[in-house]
């Protein structure tokens, strides 16, 4: 498949663990995030997004955490499988980029191992 | 319902050739965005079409071109082709721009330029 990137940064976890993902923001007018999961030989694919007027979002297995102060978002994934394995991105938008301009980051690799 | 499609899945172009690339959103979503992945500059957003208007564009060169149909089919175009081109397009659709309206992406282009 695609190479995502050739030089992520690498998460390794161990199966049934529980994983966290961060991610620096570079805007402070922004008040979108996004967390997506891109396997490879695939697109991006959305995991949970948050407001800005929320610091704590929960979905199935995957809690993500914002703080505004620092410029600073977490995805927390629990018991992590090797289904979980690909690199994750945080993405951030604003009113005034229209919400559909995302600005990635750099992306994470997240490796599970058995 | 089907996903995103992008045509071709592949394309092999030499220095100087221009290129147009080809996405099909999900049936009833008028929003297309087209991003360029690579290794060294990671995800990186082109331009966005609503309602077959471009409703936003990145920081990329005259070189980089884009138009919506009124199916809301979008081609993005690229003249004069540099080695640094080589890339992953990737396309998204959402039903309407705006806050919350999740984006699906689809399995991209792969671009080589020799």
């Amino acid at each position: 498949g695609e190479s995502v990137g050739l030089h992520l940064p690498t998460l390794s976890v161990q199966e049934g663990d529980n994983s966290i993902i961060n991610c620096a923001y570079s805007n402070s007018a922004s008040d979108y995030f996004i967390w997506y999961k891109q396997e490879s030989g695939k697109g991006p694919q959305f995991i949970i997004d948050i407001r800005s007027n929320m610091d704590k979002r929960q979905g199935q297995r995957v809690t993500v955490l914002l703080n505004k102060t620092v410029k600073h978002l977490s995805l927390q994934i629990a018991a992590t499988q090797p289904g979980d394995s690909a690199v994750y991105f945080c993405a951030e938008t604003s009113f005034s980029g229209g919400y559909n301009k995302l600005i990635f980051g750099a992306g994470t690799r997240l490796a599970v191992h058995p | 319902k089907a996903g995103v499609t992008q045509t071709p899945r592949y394309l092999i172009k030499t220095r100087g050739q221009q290129v147009t690339l080809s996405c099909s959103p999900i049936s009833g979503h008028r929003s297309v965005s087209w991003y360029q992945q690579t290794p060294g500059q990671g995800l990186q957003f082109l331009f966005e079409y609503f309602s077959e208007t471009q409703r936003n564009k990145g920081n990329f060169p005259g070189r980089f071109s884009g138009r919506q149909f009124s199916n809301s089919r979008s081609e993005m175009n690229v003249s004069t082709l540099e080695l640094g081109d080589s890339a992953l397009y990737l396309c998204a659709s959402s039903l309407n721009p705006g806050q919350g309206y999740e984006q699906y992406f689809g399995p991209g282009t792969r671009l080589t330029v020799t």
